[in-house]
């Protein structure tokens, strides 16, 4: 059974670090793009970063780029997200999700149950 | 704001057919990429719906059907159950933001 299973939310203050991580199990890791997509309180979904099967190239929403960053262990079947100078708007349900298709018609699936961030002083 | 504009809200009766729009542009679903369908239930994961516009993936009923034309898709759930109540995504890759982009999302209420 494919799974994946998000870990390392929390509550931080506004500037801080996080990093989450992914555990990957029941298929191939190292021949997918992996992707982090995350829903704030009361929104809708949003796409917040993409890293291919090798790990040498990424890409990012507008709203992260500088800030967070996207990488993979292929020996250790796990995808993480590093969050530095985290604001409020941050806050939300990050999901870990599997790319399908390619890196330009890809779609996601599938999801983890998500790890929750909250920003707040 | 979302790139994708999706109607805040659909409802029909049990059995009744509802149809969710995705409207975009010249820099997404106008440019020949593929629009992706998710399900988004209370308390859970969301799911794969739709993939490739029309394609469903295997355990998804034959109630959900994707169709695409120019720089729009739509989603309809025909035979409407109450288990269908939740939230329902449109996304594509946009080539000016080169990403993904989701639609802001399409509550379904079985009345």
């Amino acid at each position: 059974e494919v799974q994946l299973v998000e870990s390392g939310g929390g509550l931080v203050r506004p500037g801080g670090s996080l990093r989450l991580s992914c555990a990957a199990s029941g298929f191939t890791f190292s021949t997918y793009w992996m992707s982090w997509v995350r829903q704030a309180p009361g929104k809708g979904l949003e796409w917040v970063a993409n890293i291919k099967e090798d790990g040498i190239k990424d890409y990012y929403v507008d709203s992260v780029k500088g800030r967070f960053t996207i990488s993979r262990d292929n020996a250790k079947n796990s995808l993480y997200l590093q969050m530095n100078s985290l604001r409020a708007e941050d806050t939300g349900l990050y999901y870990c999700v599997r790319d399908g298709g390619g890196s330009y018609n890809n779609w996601f699936d599938p999801w983890g149950q998500g790890t929750l961030v909250t920003v707040s002083s | 704001q979302s790139v994708l504009t999706q109607p805040p809200s659909v409802s029909g009766a049990p059995g009744q057919k509802v149809t969710i729009s995705c409207t975009g542009n010249s820099s997404n679903i106008g440019a020949y990429y593929d629009v992706h369908w998710y399900q988004h239930l209370p308390g859970r994961a969301p799911k794969l719906l739709i993939y490739g516009n029309r394609h469903r993936p295997s355990g998804v009923p034959d109630r959900f059907s994707g169709s695409k034309s120019g720089t729009s898709a739509s989603l309809a759930i025909t035979g409407l159950l109450a288990e269908d109540e939740g939230d329902y995504y449109c996304q594509t890759h946009d080539s000016g933001l080169s990403g993904s982009v989701f639609g802001g999302g399409t509550k379904v209420t079985v009345l």
